[in-house]
């Protein structure tokens, strides 16, 4: 049971280029997040699904995508990268609307 | 808006001591609290959690306090050991009824670092 997991790890983009993050989780959880932590700011919400072929915006949803094709995988888009994006970034689970949510390791993201 | 905060960014022990990390929240509706640590290079891990409804849990050397009165979240770490060493985010959910998803709000977090 890997938990959580997150691709790639670490990325470097320059701007305006694109790119896909993928978190995979084999916990069966309906809900699965994207945040992003940068200092001082705490963890935030940018979009969220609560099942399969659902997704919603978060708290700072502004230039990126996601999609929820598959129940087990949530996949975070940046279609034109951009310097503020650059962050570190975590995916999380939960089982239920109210339940502990799981974190993955996250991926470290530098735009230049 | 509402927001979760930490009275403390740094705290420092020695190795044996008990360790408390404080945390302030605004938003009365929440009913729901969670204590995460982030060692270096990981994700949040989950420590403990309460309800509103509760006063006190405790863990594993680990103890959660509520007041709800001055809106104030506690984790006491008991015994802290080097390994504790990690920066420790407290969370509030609104309630989760209705439409709402169980949104978390995080705090900023408080780096723990525990001397031999």
């Amino acid at each position: 049971n890997a938990g959580v997991t997150q691709t790639p790890k670490f990325r470097v983009l320059k701007t305006g280029q694109s790119m896909t993050l993928l978190c995979a989780q084999d916990m069966n959880h309906e809900y699965m997040y994207w945040y992003r932590q940068d200092p001082g700011m705490g963890l935030r919400l940018i979009h969220y699904s609560v099942g399969e072929g659902t997704t919603a915006k978060g708290e700072v949803p502004d230039g990126y995508n996601v999609s929820r094709l598959k129940k087990q995988n949530f996949l975070l888009g940046l279609e034109s990268a951009a310097p503020s994006q650059t962050s570190v970034y975590f995916c999380a689970s939960s089982y239920s609307r109210g339940g502990e949510q799981y974190f993955g390791p996250g991926t470290r993201l530098t735009v230049t | 808006g509402e927001s979760v905060g930490l009275h403390l960014p740094t705290l420092s022990v020695q190795e044996g001591d008990n360790s408390i990390i404080n945390c302030a929240y605004s938003n009365s509706a929440s009913d729901y609290f969670i204590w995460y640590k982030q060692e270096s290079g990981k994700g949040p891990q989950f420590i403990i959690d309460i309800r509103s409804n509760m006063d006190k849990r405790q863990g594993q050397r680990v103890t959660v306090l509520l007041n709800k009165t001055v809106k104030h979240l506690s984790l006491q770490i008991a015994a802290t050991q080097p390994g504790d060493s990690a920066v420790y985010f407290c969370a509030e959910k609104m309630n989760a009824g209705g439409t709402s998803y169980g949104k978390l709000t995080f705090g900023q977090g408080t780096i723990l670092t525990v001397h031999p």
